[in-house]
């Protein structure tokens, strides 16, 4: 069965800095990988997602993320914070064996300091 | 607006008082799913439905009961709950299973407290 795991619960950065928010995964066949958003008291929003194709994927809000198989990781990035990308973040994995089991991270909450 | 609503947003009640939080969904979608999300765990998932009438249980389906009659419900039952089932409940729906690449659309949640 495919597992996510995301290093780091709190990420704090300065506003106009690097966003980093790291993602691992593990999964015996090629993955679906998918980053979602929470902001308080709402639901989860997709921001991004990975399936087939460019590594490279481009998401809402200027974010973006890189599959690399390699390194079995699906990090998500932004150049520069706003204050209004403070939120929860997670990552998520499904694969086509999958049975229907979408994996979530723990989490990761994102704070951005002016 | 293509919309998951689940109801009520909040809730608290007592040990052993049946409760029901309805879902409904606009998106014509196949699969839909509930998950609960307690700190440091992220979403695991309670139960799922592929289609009308078919359902199955996902990783903590304990104390939990869903109904899939029609295609836009899925309502979570808890028959008779207890405080370990206090946490913040999520609905979502798709257009197919998770085993494509289809995401997932969220509801807002639930926060059920269990005296």
């Amino acid at each position: 069965a495919q597992s996510v795991t995301q290093l780091g619960s709190h990420v704090s950065v300065s506003e106009g800095a690097l966003v980093l928010l790291r993602c691992n995964y593990s999964s015996s066949v090629p993955p679906y990988l998918f980053w979602y958003v929470q902001y308080p008291n709402q639901g989860l929003q997709l921001l991004l997602k990975y399936t087939t194709g460019a590594t490279l994927v481009k998401g809402i809000n200027g974010f973006e993320a890189e599959f690399k198989k390699s390194e079995t990781s699906f990090h998500l990035t932004k150049p520069s914070a706003h204050m209004s990308d403070a939120a929860e973040y997670f990552c998520a994995v499904s694969d086509f064996d999958s049975n229907n089991d979408m994996r979530f991270g723990a989490g990761t909450r994102l704070t951005v300091k002016p | 607006e293509a919309q998951v609503t689940q109801n009520p947003r909040y809730l608290i009640t007592v040990t052993g008082k049946k409760l029901t939080v309805t879902c409904s969904q606009n998106m014509n979608h196949e699969y839909m799913s509930w998950y609960r999300q307690d700190p440091g765990l992220g979403l695991r998932q309670i139960y799922y439905s592929m289609n009308v009438e078919v359902t199955d249980k996902g990783d903590v389906p304990e104390g939990y009961k869903v109904s899939r009659k029609e295609k836009r419900n899925f309502p979570l039952i808890l028959e008779s709950p207890s405080p370990n089932q206090t946490s913040l409940y999520f609905c979502a729906s798709s257009l197919r299973g998770t085993d494509s690449n289809q995401p997932q659309h969220f509801g807002d949640g639930t926060r059920l407290s269990i005296l």
